[in-house]
């Protein structure tokens, strides 16, 4: 059970927009600041978003990342066969001093 | 900036898992960086296990600090981590990456880069 929670996953078609939810509390989202990794099969997680919505060295336009209250959302827009992979979100949480992940979401790209 | 894991592969049961971050392209000793271990078991989710700094202070996730050790060598420009007492709920892939943790009122923190990741299996 993580401290994050993510839908498992997510569908979309090609060249549409989706988003991917992120829910937390007020000791880990709701006080801090959010970050999205993407983890493609096989390999390391990558970093996409930090700080809420800074795009990481590299990310295109089509991701964008905010945050309201103790949820946050990953956008991604002109969906790619490639977009395809596990995104997780994660942020610091004050209880437990150190950073929590979400469960992941699959994202499938019809 | 780039690092790279080396593990054993494979443990036994109640043994004490080692594994080491060799860190290229910046060094450890007087940088502002944390240095972190984050494990995924097969088909699953991400943990984050514990970060060091530069000058050996720690973050640890509680639910493992009884049995984790995280060390750094900055002679090497290396970091290791050593967790003991295993079972098979600890095989997983063990990722190192630089964490930059920025405390101002609030705390920012994120993984970047990471490793390509050592897969340790617990079995007998």
């Amino acid at each position: 059970q993580s401290v994050l929670t993510q839908p498992p996953s997510v569908s979309q078609a090609p060249g549409q927009r989706v988003t991917i939810s992120c829910s937390g509390s007020s000791s880990n989202i709701g006080n801090n600041a959010v970050n999205w990794y993407r983890q493609l099969p096989g390999k390391a997680p990558k970093l996409l978003i930090y700080s809420n919505g800074l795009l990481a060295s590299g990310v295109s336009h089509r991701f964008s990342g905010s945050k309201s209250g103790t949820s946050a959302s990953l956008a991604i827009s002109g969906l790619q066969s490639e977009d395809e992979a596990d995104y997780y979100c994660a942020t610091w949480d004050d209880s437990l001093t150190g950073p929590v992940f979400g469960g992941g979401t699959r994202l499938t790209v019809l | 900036l780039q690092l790279q894991e080396s593990g054993p592969g494979l443990v036994k049961p109640s043994e004490t898992l080692s594994v080491t971050c060799s860190v290229s392209g910046v060094s450890i000793s007087g940088s502002s960086y944390y240095w972190g271990w984050i494990r995924q078991p097969p088909g699953k989710g991400l943990e984050w296990i514990g970060s060091i700094s530069d000058s050996g202070s720690t973050y640890n996730n509680p639910s493992l600090k009884s049995r984790l050790t995280i060390s750094v060598d900055t002679s090497r420009n290396q970091f290791s981590l050593r967790l003991s007492s295993v079972t098979a709920a600890d095989t997983a892939v063990y990722y190192c990456a630089t964490h930059i943790v920025v405390e101002i009122v609030a705390t920012e923190d994120w993984f970047d880069p990471w490793g390509q990741g050592t897969l340790v299996t617990v079995s007998s």
